[in-house]
């Protein structure tokens, strides 16, 4: 069935390194690809997007690139600092709905960024 | 602007009793969405509801029934709740205009523990 994979699962990084995390999907109808950064004891909250006609989308120290005909995207945090650590969850739209759109989520990367 | 809020925050339950999740948003979003959240499982769609009146299956619907009250509100009803309900459960809204994904913002979530 539909699914998205996320790899890796744990991510440990040193303050200041680069941390990528990288998920693949399986419906060639998805078109929108958010990222999410959940915290402990709250909600996962959208950090950065990418639609389906756009290879690459920055903010700051985070970008997302997308290769449609592989169907894969990547999640890149440069310069990470401790405040980055938190669960990390990579989405994919699903026109699989007859109305409105739904998400389907990879499983989760913790990053844990050490001083 | 409270954005999105879910209650109860904690809940225990014993096995066969039902109960039922409230979430709200004022945001006036069209869309909105009930997941569960599971130790290195994701987020798992529930039901959603793309429009006051409609609601229809998501990934994983069998146990819960939904009722969207108005624009505002979307409930989530365990009728004879089971230990394999134990979860987080997270509401989200979405904007969704144009048959166009837009973010979705999550509320703080539930956690329920059914004994």
């Amino acid at each position: 069935g539909e699914n998205v994979e996320q790899h890796p699962s744990t991510l440990s990084v040193q303050e200041g390194d680069s941390a990528v995390i990288k998920c693949t999907y399986s419906d060639s109808a998805s078109n929108y690809f958010p990222w999410y950064k959940q915290e402990l004891g709250k909600g996962p909250q959208l950090i950065i997007d990418i639609r389906s006609n756009v290879g690459e989308k920055k903010d700051q120290r985070i970008a997302v690139t997308l290769n449609k005909t592989a169907k894969h995207f990547s999640l890149h945090i440069t310069e990470t600092q401790p405040e980055d650590s938190a669960v990390y969850f990579c989405a994919a739209s699903r026109k699989k709905y007859q109305a409105g759109t739904a998400l389907i989520f990879g499983k989760g990367t913790t990053l844990s960024v050490s001083s | 602007n409270a954005g999105v809020t879910q209650t109860p925050k904690f809940q225990v339950l014993k096995t066969g009793q039902s109960m039922t999740l409230q979430c709200a948003q004022d945001m006036n979003h069209n869309s909105m969405y009930w997941y569960r959240q599971d130790p290195g499982m994701g987020l798992r769609l529930i039901y959603y509801s793309a429009s006051e009146g409609t609601t229809d299956k998501g990934e994983v619907p069998n146990g819960y029934n939904v009722s969207r009250l108005n624009k505002r509100e979307f409930s989530l009803r365990l009728e004879s709740a089971a230990p394999s309900q134990t979860s987080v459960y997270f509401c989200a809204s979405s904007e969704d205009r144009d048959r166009r994904a837009y973010e979705q913002y999550f509320g703080p979530g539930t956690r329920l523990t059914v004994t």
